[in-house]
């Protein structure tokens, strides 16, 4: 089993809907949590963390996290093509040496005007 | 105003060659990591350094050697490469190493390195 799974995608939405991208991970200590996007031929761009059981709205970006479930969300709404890119989901491991992120495989969304 | 920066952007060699990537970050971040993105996307770190100290090393063959001669620049040298070297490099920051629970790490633009 991976320690961070995601699905490939392509996830496809019709511009102005709602994205939603799950990513689950193995490590049931694990504390931090982080979603980036990765635009084609680009680097990786952190949109969204979150440490705490619940829900955690940034703009059009809410990150959902469940512990007890060991999965993590994210939830794009009123989806423009802009962002249509790969979203990445990181996890900290807990006790994990010198801060390093385990990565998901990543997401690639694709909203259609 | 760039935060991590990398040089070369491109970099295309023969087998066997040795190469460097530089890499700097001018954020005042005491962290420096190495991460490689092969071509189904996954992005997997390789090495981390906090104040010029390695702190990570993952499972990577000692081919790769990395050197940070000060806290702003980790560089990544590759001895004797090999077609499955190819991948895009990133280098990336922190403000720690890990103490935090909340530490952000921010990437550089990557290093696309093509073996031939």
């Amino acid at each position: 089993q991976k320690e961070v799974e995601q699905n490939s995608g392509p996830l496809s939405v019709p511009e102005g809907a709602i994205a939603s991208l799950n990513c689950t991970y193995s490590d049931r200590g694990s504390q931090s949590f982080f979603w980036y996007r990765q635009y084609s031929g680009k680097s990786p761009e952190l949109i969204m963390s979150i440490y705490s059981n619940g829900d955690k709205e940034d703009g059009r970006f809410t990150a959902q996290l469940n512990k007890a479930s060991q999965y993590v969300s994210l939830l794009i709404r009123d989806s423009q093509p802009s962002d249509s890119a790969t979203y990445l989901c990181a996890v900290r491991p807990p006790a994990a040496a010198g801060n390093k992120l385990t990565f998901g495989g990543g997401t690639r969304v694709l909203v259609k005007p | 105003d760039t935060a991590v920066s990398q040089t070369p952007k491109y970099l295309v060699t023969q087998m066997g060659n040795d190469k460097s990537i530089k890499c700097e970050q001018n954020l005042g971040h005491d962290t420096m990591y190495w991460y490689k993105q092969d071509s189904k996307k996954f992005l997997k770190i390789m090495f981390s350094y906090n104040n010029k100290e390695l702190i990570i090393n993952e499972t990577v063959p000692n081919r790769f050697s990395p050197k940070s001669p000060d806290k702003a620049h980790l560089n990544l040298h590759i001895n004797s490469l090999e077609l499955g070297d190819s991948a895009v490099y990133f280098c990336a920051s922190s403000q720690g190493s890990g103490g935090l629970s909340r530490d952000t790490q921010y990437f550089g633009p990557g290093t696309r390195l093509t073996v031939l």
